[in-house]
């Protein structure tokens, strides 16, 4: 079946200008990440959805930052007033982990969102 | 979730087997041994996990010690497509918390022929 998908896979945008990064996740995975990864460093926790229960926002930096789940399936990830230290890759990741017997399973990675602010 | 030390960089020789360590002296007694590979431009790739018992699957080998306090994923035959980054991490059980996952910077791992 298809993987985690992400869109636009590159996206360069202007200082200040608002983005929306998206992600659809494997079907019937009831949890959803997304992380953040600068050039050459390792991934950085932004923001968790599981099931219908509050989202786990402790990872985003800053008040410009927000993410939403549809439905708990599609979610979008959106930075406000974007500044060039926005510029990284954006991965999101599923998981079955919540359902019954999936309370250890892997993530799902997408291949991420490219942001280059200019 | 316990934080993860990993060296940064380790070589191995094509054909060879690749032994990459990770230290999680803090991990609790609910926590599960994660190792994942990224590929440069991709996202990171599931390898194997394991609570106490050393685990086989058809990419890798991962030995955990008695206490628990450290692991190590073996490549038994590396080959030039194993060149990547490797990242260890634990993860709560998600009945304890949201199961959120913290990646370090893992180790890149050069194959040479």
């Amino acid at each position: 079946g298809a993987g985690v998908s992400q869109s636009p896979s590159n996206k360069v945008t202007e200082k200040g200008k608002d983005v929306e990064l998206r992600c659809d996740p494997i079907s019937g995975h009831t949890a959803l990440y997304w992380y953040r990864q600068s050039l050459g460093q390792g991934l950085e926790f932004l923001i968790y959805f599981q099931g219908n229960s509050a989202p786990d926002k402790s990872g985003l930096p800053s008040d410009r930052f927000s993410a939403e789940r549809t439905g708990g399936s599609v979610s979008t990830l959106t930075i406000q007033r974007t500044q060039q230290e926005d510029s990284a890759v954006y991965l999101c990741a599923s998981s079955p982990e919540g359902s019954p017997g999936q309370d250890n399973s892997p993530l799902h990675f997408g291949n991420g969102t490219r942001l280059t602010v200019t | 979730d316990a934080k993860t030390t990993q060296p940064p960089s380790m070589d191995c020789a094509e054909g060879r087997a690749a032994n990459l360590p990770c230290n999680h002296s803090t991990i609790s007694g609910n926590e599960y041994v994660y190792w994942y590979r990224q590929i440069h431009s991709q996202g990171p790739q599931y390898i194997i996990h394991g609570l106490k018992n050393n685990e086989t699957n058809e990419m890798a080998s991962l030995i955990i010690t008695e206490d628990r306090k450290s692991s190590t994923l073996i490549l038994p035959h590396a080959t030039l497509r194993d060149t990547a980054v490797y990242y260890c991490i634990v993860r709560v059980d998600y009945n304890t918390n949201a199961g959120k996952s913290t990646f370090g910077d893992g180790t890149t791992l050069t194959v040479k022929p």
